[in-house]
C-alpha cells in the first residue's frame, strides 16, 4: 500500500542553524502539506503546496520557513535558524485531490525535531 | 474559524468494554470532520469522515461516529475494544474550500487486559 515517507525520523540541532525535513509523498497525489505538533499540544497546520506554489499557510509559516518539491518525488520543509520553540514532531501529508479538505489526507510518520 | 476540543488527554477502558472518544467542534461553515489514529512509529491514519448525508459514519476496524449538530460534536465509539485498538485518537475538522485541518490534542487510548 502506497504510504507517506519522511526523513529523519529524528533530527538534533543548534539554536540557529538550518534544517531540512524531506518526505516523499504518494506518487499520484499533487497536494502537499506539513503539520507540526508542538508535545502535549494541538497538530497545527503550517502550509499547503500545489502546481510549485504556496496555496495556504498559517501564521506560524513565517519568513524563516520554506517548502520546496525539488524534484519529482520529494517535498521538503527548509527552517532556515532554528529557534527553541521550533521543537516539534513535523508531519508531511499528501492528497490526490485538493482546494477542500474534504479530500483525505495521507500523513508520514513524522520528523521529531529537537532544537538545544 | 474552525476548533475542536476533545475532552480526556487519555482514556483506558478494559478489553470488551466499550470506547468512547468524545471530540467537540466549532465552524463557521458546514463542517467535515474527521477520525484520524497514531499507532507508534507511524502516521496519521484515517479511521473515518464525515461530510455530507448519513450523521452516523461508520469506519475502520469496527470504529463509528455520529455527526450531532446541536451538540457541535462528533463522538468516536466502538462496542468492544481490543487490545491492538490501543493508540493516540486524533479529532479534525475541515470544511468545504478549505485545505486544512484542525486537530484536537488527541486522546490516548490504553485497553486494560
Amino acid at each position: 500500500e502506497p504510504e507517506v515517507t519522511q526523513t529523519p525520523s529524528h533530527q538534533v540541532t543548534q539554536m540557529g542553524q538550518e534544517v531540512i525535513l524531506r518526505c516523499v509523498p504518494i506518487s499520484n497525489h499533487l497536494y502537499f502539506y506539513w503539520y507540526r505538533q508542538i508535545l502535549g499540544q494541538k497538530v497545527e497546520f503550517l502550509v499547503s503546496f500545489y502546481n510549485n506554489e504556496i496555496s495556504e499557510k498559517s501564521e506560524i509559516f513565517d519568513d524563516q520557513f520554506s517548502v520546496e518539491r525539488p524534484d519529482g518525488s520529494n517535498f521538503t520543509l527548509k527552517i532556515r535558524s532554528t529557534k527553541l520553540e521550533d521543537s516539534a514532531m513535523y508531519f508531511c501529508a499528501s492528497s490526490e485531490d485538493g482546494g477542500s479538505s474534504y479530500n483525505e489526507q495521507f500523513f508520514g510518520p513524522g520528523t521529531r525535531l529537537t532544537v538545544l | 474559524a474552525q476548533s475542536v476540543t476533545q475532552l480526556g488527554s487519555h482514556v483506558s477502558v478494559s478489553e470488551g468494554a466499550l470506547v468512547l472518544l468524545r471530540c467537540n467542534y466549532s465552524s463557521s461553515v458546514p463542517p467535515y470532520l474527521f477520525w484520524y489514529v497514531q499507532y507508534p512509529n507511524q502516521g496519521l491514519q484515517l479511521l473515518l469522515k464525515y461530510t455530507t448525508g448519513a450523521t452516523l459514519v461508520k469506519g475502520i476496524n469496527g470504529f463509528e461516529a455520529e455527526f450531532k449538530k446541536s451538540e457541535t460534536s462528533f463522538h468516536l465509539t466502538k462496542p468492544s475494544a481490543h487490545m491492538s485498538d490501543a493508540a493516540e485518537y486524533f479529532c479534525a475538522v475541515g470544511g468545504f474550500g478549505n485545505e486544512k485541518l484542525t486537530f484536537g490534542t488527541g486522546t490516548r487510548l490504553t485497553i486494560i487486559p
